[in-house]
């Protein structure tokens, strides 16, 4: 089946750490994000990419880094510089100015 | 001021009621416009999208888009419990950056 797969489905982390969470997609698309999602608030962008080798901040991209070596997979890493790292984080992809569509995401807890 | 509003709700309608939805945006640039549904602890499913002035309807699902007020709508008609969900509205701005409302949480009473 085509789609979007992020990976794990939980995540625990200690505080210091840094975590790696995992997106994957088959359906071809060029453009990849990484959303954070808190409680009650809509979705905020940390990262995107348009193409290979490429992706630009979103608007709070402190404490995340992100790496796009191959066009399926664009894995965002949550830094111990992100002081509030306890959220829902949301991988999506899209072809070129078209609606994206999204994983299941990845709940972070800090423990 | 932010790109997209949405009113957060919460809205509780009765069953077979009409659900009405709404944003605003802020710029007129903006060309691609898009309605998700949210269930609890799940990905964003993307229900509609459009890029273009007037209606356009998919089942018991309409969206509408007024550029010259900058507002886009969602009408569920004949509503039913399994659409409670929170809907989120979006916007493709350039370079495409997808912008998200706060997102409507929605109640259907059976």
């Amino acid at each position: 089946d085509g789609g979007i797969t992020q990976s794990p489905k939980y995540l625990f982390r200690k505080e210091g750490q840094n975590v790696t969470l995992s997106c994957e997609q088959n359906l071809n698309h060029d453009a990849m994000y990484w959303y954070r999602q808190d409680p009650g608030q809509g979705l905020r962008l940390i990262y995107y990419s348009q193409i290979v080798n490429d992706f630009q901040k979103g608007d709070i991209a402190e404490g995340y880094s992100v790496s796009r070596e191959k066009k399926e997979s664009f894995p965002l890493t949550v830094t111990s510089a992100q002081k509030n790292p306890t959220a829902f984080y949301l991988c999506a992809s899209s072809r070129m100015n078209t609606e994206a569509f999204f994983g299941q995401g990845t709940r972070l807890t800090v423990v | 001021q932010k790109e997209v509003e949405q009113d957060p709700g919460p809205l509780s309608v009765p069953e077979g009621a009409i659900v009405s939805l709404n944003c605003t945006y802020s710029n007129s640039a903006f060309q691609y416009f898009m309605w998700y549904r949210q269930y609890s602890r799940k990905g964003p499913e993307l229900l509609m999208y459009t890029y273009s002035s007037g209606n356009k309807e998919d089942g018991r699902f309409t969206a509408q888009v007024d550029k010259s007020s900058k507002y886009i709508s969602l009408f569920i008609r004949d509503s039913q419990p399994s659409d409670s969900a929170t809907y989120l509205c979006a916007i493709l701005r350039e370079g495409y950056k997808l912008s998200f409302g706060a997102g409507t949480t929605v109640t259907v009473r059976a």
